[in-house]
């Protein structure tokens, strides 16, 4: 697609319930970016990918947090025995090697609710 | 840790008014940029500022540079209902991430 594509775009899980969440950044865009925003709030700078390598990894909010970039191109964070405070809408983003230091392109983003 | 802060937090004018919002941010800069979120969506670049660049236009926007305060201003001229969402400010100091603000909540009032 044209965008970077989030999935899923709503999910609603169980205290302690493991939970992937996907982003397909736009083609040929080698930075990507994920960012969590609770309600109300700004954005919460997660972790960064140059490539398949996360050089920033400085934002994840404990070890039960993890991210993972294949190709260049798909995204996994993955959140395991997922707490309450977990809930918010996780946006990731990604921009061109082109336009470092640029415009970030997003996400609709992907809500979790964590019962 | 958040670099830029918006100010007012919440903002609300009626149409055809201007609406001017403000970044205070704490480190040296490369660039600074603003985005606009509609409820429930993602966020949209609207604007890039350099740090040698004082002042520069986009159609409505203008956006305001001074980095011996390290501040920024964005005003949206002429506003509109559509103009209606949450507008913030985004730093670039060289380390590959956009720090960004908490927002302004602009709501433009038919």
């Amino acid at each position: 697609g044209a965008g970077v594509s989030q999935s899923p775009s709503n999910k609603v899980t169980e205290k302690g319930k493991d939970v992937e969440l996907r982003c397909d950044p736009i083609s040929g865009h080698t930075a990507l970016y994920w960012y969590r925003q609770r309600l109300g709030q700004g954005l919460e700078f997660l972790i960064y990918f140059q490539g398949n390598s996360a050089p920033d990894k400085s934002g994840l909010p404990s070890d039960r947090f993890s991210a993972e970039r294949t190709g260049e191109s798909v995204s996994t964070l993955t959140i395991q025995r997922t707490q309450q405070e977990d809930s918010a809408v996780y946006l990731c983003a990604s921009s061109s090697w082109s336009t470092r230091g640029g415009e970030l392109f997003f996400g609709e983003g992907s809500r979790l609710t964590v019962l | 840790s958040q670099q830029g802060e918006e100010d007012p937090q919440a903002l609300s004018i009626q149409e055809g008014e201007n609406a001017t919002m403000n970044c205070s941010y704490k480190t040296s800069i490369n660039n600074l940029q603003w985005y606009r979120q509609n409820s429930g969506r993602g966020l949209v670049h609207l604007i890039l500022i350099r740090s040698n660049e004082r002042e520069k236009h986009s159609g409505r926007l203008r956006v305001t540079l001074d980095t011996s305060k390290k501040s920024s201003s964005l005003l949206i001229t002429a506003s509109r209902a559509a103009d209606t969402a949450s507008y913030f400010c985004a730093t670039d100091s060289g380390s590959e991430k956009l720090v960004f603000g908490k927002g302004t909540k602009l709501t433009v009032n038919p």
